[in-house]
């Protein structure tokens, strides 16, 4: 069973602050990647990053596979409103398949 | 706007009632997905079709049934469900091949057993 942490679980910050979460798995990936979902919505993909240690940037985002691809950051700089949505990772695994941690849950006050 | 629609967005129904839930996909992909997200807990895979054909069944309760009738539409039949089935049942797409899948969602329909 391919287990993924995130941390922290939620986190609230002020809008202009900057923030990172965190994707930890004892599991090496043959890919991993980040959604958003916002409330009433369904998940939607951001990024996907495959090689260890690839650093990928979405505008204000900026995602990093770590070396060993057993985990991952996500760092958001200058935090939006607009940015307020529930952060999943999802490593992938054999043939196709996906494994999900519980989420970051993160809030921008305005 | 989304490439892959759910009907009903919400559903309320008691423990004897039978319902049903729609996916439809316009995204041309060969492979769909239902997934089950409660409260605190990681999305949980329930079902996968490649082709119209099932490919995996993640241990799921034989009270939800699947239906793929081609590769744009997915049901889950629902009959004499438990409270703790209450739930956002999610459907997803991708197209299956070498690389990795990413996964095109629904919005979901939040589900409600009383």
């Amino acid at each position: 069973t391919q287990l993924l942490e995130q941390s922290p679980q939620f986190l609230s910050i002020q809008e202009g602050e900057n923030l990172t979460v965190y994707c930890n798995s004892s599991s090496v990936f043959s890919s991993l990647q980040w959604y958003r979902q916002e409330p009433g919505e369904g998940p939607v993909l951001l990024v996907t990053v495959v090689t260890g240690g690839e650093v990928k940037k979405l505008k204000r985002l900026t995602f990093q596979f770590g070396d060993a691809r057993k985990d991952s950051s996500l760092h958001i700089t200058a935090a939006q409103p607009g940015d307020t949505g529930l952060y999943l990772c999802a490593g992938e695994y054999g043939n196709n398949r996906l494994a999900f941690g519980k989420g970051n849950q993160v809030v921008v006050i305005p | 706007e989304t490439g892959v629609t759910q009907t009903p967005r919400h559903l309320v129904m008691g423990m004897t009632n039978k319902k049903s839930l729609k996916c439809e996909q316009h995204l041309g992909h060969n492979a769909m997905y239902w997934y089950k997200q409660s409260a605190k807990k990681p999305l949980e895979l329930m079902f996968v079709y490649n082709f119209k054909e099932q490919t995996e069944n993640n241990s799921v309760p034989s009270r939800f049934s699947p239906e793929c009738p081609n590769s744009s539409h997915l049901f889950l039949h629902l009959h004499t469900l438990q409270p703790e089935d209450s739930a956002l049942y999610l459907c997803a797409s991708s197209q299956v091949r070498q690389e990795s899948g990413e996964l095109f969602f629904g919005e979901g329909s939040r589900l409600t057993v009383l």
